[in-house]
């Protein structure tokens, strides 16, 4: 049982290249999101998508453009990379349980990317 | 606007003893979500336990309990009979407006002595 997949592991990129981090989930799950992870801090909500075709900003979107053509996969780009954008990200998805409840997400294990 | 406080930015615990980490919340969505998650030295994200704003009893899962005061928008997290194993960074969450929106604290790291 894959769960959410996240490619690659790690990366190192130079000041203004670009890249995609890339996301699977494999449990029909509707919901996804990407967070970013400082060192010492809690993560931090980039963009989520609550289906094929859907998505909307979070609480850190500039620098970062998203996609979703399919329930499975949910890439990050990351257009003219800088050294803030150093940091760890981590994929996650979750399934809608009906209305007034709260979904629990479950996570990638992360891309940890350097700009230098 | 929705916060989440975690004030030990570390702790410490005998093995076999149990651990209370602390987390506040501040939301003015009558429905919300409260989840701990464990973040081991290998990075990932593993969840620990779930307490709706509406569920009437505390969450428990194993050795993980939740201890919800809603009047005094605290979600603390024990864990009962610490095992070495347990140490790791901590994480107080909070998701609102349906679930689409998830905020975190800065984490706790637990270390669990011998």
């Amino acid at each position: 049982n894959a769960g959410v997949t996240q490619t690659p592991k790690f990366r190192i990129l130079k000041i203004g290249q670009s890249m995609t981090l890339q996301c699977t989930q494999d449990m029909n799950h509707n919901y996804m999101y990407w967070y970013r992870q400082d060192p010492g801090m809690g993560l931090k909500l980039i963009y989520y998508s609550v289906g094929a075709g859907i998505t909307d900003k979070g609480e850190v979107p500039n620098g970062y453009n998203v996609s979703r053509s399919t329930t499975e996969d949910f890439p990050l780009r990351l257009e003219l990379a800088a050294p803030s954008q150093t940091s760890v990200y981590f994929c996650a998805s979750s399934y809608p349980t009906g209305t007034g409840s709260v979904d629990t997400q479950y996570f990638g294990p992360g891309t940890r990317l350097t700009v230098l | 606007a929705q916060k989440i406080t975690q004030t030990q930015p570390g702790m410490f615990v005998q093995e076999k003893e149990a651990v209370t980490l602390d987390c506040t919340y501040d939301t003015s969505d009558p429905s919300y979500g409260l989840f701990w998650y464990k973040q081991p030295s290998s990075g990932e994200m593993i969840f620990l336990i779930y307490q709706g704003s509406y569920d009437q009893q505390n969450a428990t899962e194993g050795r993980y309990s939740l201890n919800f005061q809603k009047a005094r928008k605290s979600a603390n997290l024990v864990i009962s009979a610490s095992q070495l194993g347990d140490s790791a960074m901590y994480f107080c969450a909070m998701s609102y407006t349906g679930g689409f929106k998830t905020i975190f604290g800065a984490g706790t790291r637990l270390f669990v002595k011998a």
